[in-house]
């Protein structure tokens, strides 16, 4: 699959617990972003990187959420000490972007539910 | 920040008739509008997008209108088939830091009955 690949696909955990997603993008693809879309509603921006930079980061993104991608490939969001209200399905995309926009690709994404 | 807005929210439409979605941008400075397919429990999929310096693209059965004056672009999708029943997400986005991040309308449920 050449995609971009979302790890796990579906996390359960307990208020308060720490969790990390994982994205393996399009491997040409330079550019990552992270996205939550809740139910209903269409995806928000959380944060991306060009390369391994983290180059800009949404207000959503409050001081529990931490976004890496070490070597400009793959990328990991944790989210510290879980509320309900993180419940949400966290999609990663990647893009080329260099010169003109370009479209994304989405993965399938992470359904993470806060019990 | 930019604020998309999309209508409707759900349309119906009998298989073979058109399918028109509208959305709305708040900033002038947009210059992407892709529009996503989403099908229930499966990732947003780019089916079409428009540049601003275009004001029409088409694809097959699908086409986008882009209006920069009205700060309006629209998603034509003609003689539906039932597999065209997804919700649909217009988005902008302005590339001025290099993010090109996407802001999303809230999404229309296309249903198309055979």
């Amino acid at each position: 699959d050449t995609g971009v690949s979302q790890d796990p696909r579906h996390k359960i955990t307990k208020r308060g617990q720490n969790v990390t997603f994982r994205c393996d993008p399009i491997s040409e693809h330079n550019r990552l972003y992270w996205y939550r879309q809740t139910l209903g509603q269409g995806p928000e921006f959380l944060t991306y990187f060009q390369n391994e930079a983290q180059l800009e980061k949404s207000r959503l993104l409050s001081d529990r959420f931490s976004a890496e991608r070490p070597k400009g490939s793959f990328s990991t969001l944790e989210i510290q000490r879980t509320e309900q209200g993180d419940s949400a399905m966290y999609l990663c995309a990647s893009s080329t972007g260099t010169g003109p926009l370009y479209g994304y690709t989405f993965g399938s994404g992470t359904r993470l539910t806060v019990v | 920040g930019e604020n998309v807005e999309q209508h409707p929210s759900t349309l119906s439409v009998q298989e073979g008739d058109s399918a028109v979605i509208k959305c709305t941008y708040s900033d002038s400075a947009s210059n992407y509008f892709p529009w996503y397919k989403q099908e229930l429990g499966k990732r947003p999929q780019l089916i079409i997008d428009i540049r601003s310096n275009v004001g029409e693209k088409k694809d097959q059965r699908i086409a986008v209108t882009l209006n920069k004056t009205a700060k309006h672009f629209s998603l034509h999708i003609t003689e539906t088939q039932p597999e065209d029943s997804a919700v649909y997400f217009c988005a902008a986005s302005y590339d001025q830091t290099g993010a090109n991040n996407l802001f999303f309308g809230t999404g229309t449920r296309l249903t198309v009955i055979p």
